[in-house]
């Protein structure tokens, strides 16, 4: 069975610091990956997707993702009391264009930001 | 937000009543997705759809049903809910390129049945 794990933390950090969140996947054939942020009460929302090896930035994110060792990871820089929620993990097993293949999630990571 | 619009928001329920929540897109998206959150689940595929009348089972479809008659509606249909469908619904679209294909939510539905 396809699964991804996360951590279901909670993670506290403080304000200003380094967030860093883990996922892992089993089913090597995933190719992209992606990460949600979820407010309480709230629907998921994109904050970063990635496909190839290595690290890819985007202001405060940075998504890391070694194929090899079935390993995405997701960085917050300079971590905000807003960035307090919950992280959700999901890949996907194709990435090309359509949704024949759908996303499978984690359970997701709780992050506390604390002043 | 993807255009895409859920009702009703919230909805309280008997067991053994037939309930129907509609996700609809403007965007003319052409998959769209029921989801349903709940804790210790997390998020997981009940149906979706690849085109008007084209639907597929995901990987909680027992006891519900879905329709799209047209490209902007997808409805999903409990015909007799039960406690166990008591979670929050989200509905999805994705938007595709050649490199990755990306799904958004709607603001999602909270069904309560008692």
């Amino acid at each position: 069975q396809k699964e991804v794990e996360q951590n279901s933390g909670p993670l506290s950090v403080p304000e200003g610091a380094i967030a860093s969140l883990n996922c892992t996947y089993s089913d090597r054939g995933s190719q992209s990956f992606f990460w949600y942020r979820q407010y309480s009460g709230k629907s998921p929302e994109l904050i970063m997707s990635i496909y190839s090896n290595g690290d890819k930035e985007d202001g405060r994110f940075t998504a890391q993702l070694n194929k090899a060792s079935q390993y995405v990871s997701l960085l917050i820089r300079d971590s905000q009391p807003s960035d307090s929620a919950t992280y959700l993990c999901a890949s996907h097993p194709g990435n090309y264009g359509g949704s024949q293949g759908n996303l499978i999630f984690g359970k997701g990571t709780k992050l506390s930001v604390k002043p | 937000d993807a255009g895409i619009t859920q009702s009703p928001r919230h909805k309280v329920t008997e067991t053994g009543t037939p309930v129907t929540l509609r996700c609809h897109q403007t965007e003319n998206h052409r998959y769209m997705y029921w989801y349903r959150q709940d804790p210790g689940h997390g998020l997981r595929l009940i149906h979706y759809s690849y085109g008007v009348k084209d639907t597929d089972k995901g990987e909680v479809s027992d006891g519900y049903s879905v329709s799209r008659s047209k490209t902007e509606d997808f409805l999903l249909t409990l015909e007799s809910a039960t406690s166990s469908q008591t979670s929050v619904y989200f509905c999805a679209i994705s938007e595709g390129t050649e490199e990755i294909d990306t799904q958004y939510f709607g603001p999602g539905t909270r069904l309560t049945v008692l």
